[in-house]
């Protein structure tokens, strides 16, 4: 499968735990994206990389959360101390440096109980 | 005022309907993505517009940059088409990053 993939599909943590998601881009995708969707709203934009360079960063993006991508590659998404209000899908999508589509991932579940 | 505004919110059709589903966006843009969101599941990009009209087997999306207006059309509607349909605006400028709407919710019944 050469599609954006994301792990764990699922999570379930207790508050204040921190957890980490996973995103694998599709190969040579120099963009990657992630987003945050909460139930019956539409995605929002969290944070996005050129390569390995965070370049822009929501103010949804407390200091609690934060993102790598070490290589230019796959890139992690740290949310420490979670919160309830952290329970949301998490999604990740890449895109070649000049398209303008983008690829979604599956996207990853978090619950926070 | 959201820069994405889908209409209706939640719609029901009966199988066979034509179904139109309308994104009004105010903040300037590079394309519009119409997303597709089955329940459980992940986004698949159905069309990415910049300009006029654009067709895949029954669906049609269509695109007025002068009035910042998209639709999405779905003709002869089957129960499996059944999802959250989302419209994504990528803003002008560098970073690509999309601006979606709050989604429209369908169900066709058969």
């Amino acid at each position: 499968d050469t599609g954006v993939s994301q792990n764990p599909r699922h999570k379930i943590t207790k508050r204040g735990q921190n957890v980490t998601f996973r995103c694998d881009p599709i190969s040579e995708h120099n963009r990657l994206y992630w987003y945050r969707q909460t139930l019956g709203q539409g995605p929002e934009f969290l944070t996005y990389f050129q390569n390995e360079a965070q370049l822009e960063k929501s103010r949804l993006l407390s200091d609690r959360f934060s993102a790598e991508r070490p290589k230019g590659s796959f890139s992690t998404l740290e949310i420490q101390r979670t919160e309830q209000g952290d329970s949301a899908m998490y999604l990740c999508a890449s895109s070649p440096w000049s398209a303008l589509g983008q690829f979604f991932g599956p996207g990853t579940r978090l619950t926070v109980l | 005022k959201n820069e994405v505004e889908q209409s209706p919110q939640n719609l029901t059709a009966q199988e066979g309907e034509f179904i139109t589903i309308n994104c009004s966006y105010s903040v300037g843009i590079s394309a519009l993505h119409w997303l597709q969101q089955h329940p459980g599941g992940g986004i698949v990009s159905l069309f990415m517009l910049s300009s006029g009209k654009k067709k895949h087997g029954r669906l049609i999306a269509t695109i007025n940059i002068q009035e910042k207006h998209s639709s999405l059309h779905i003709t002869a509607s089957h129960p499996r088409d059944s999802a959250v349909y989302i419209c994504a605006a990528k803003r002008d400028g560098n970073t690509g990053k999309l601006i979606f709407g709050q989604g429209t919710t369908l169900q066709v019944k058969p």
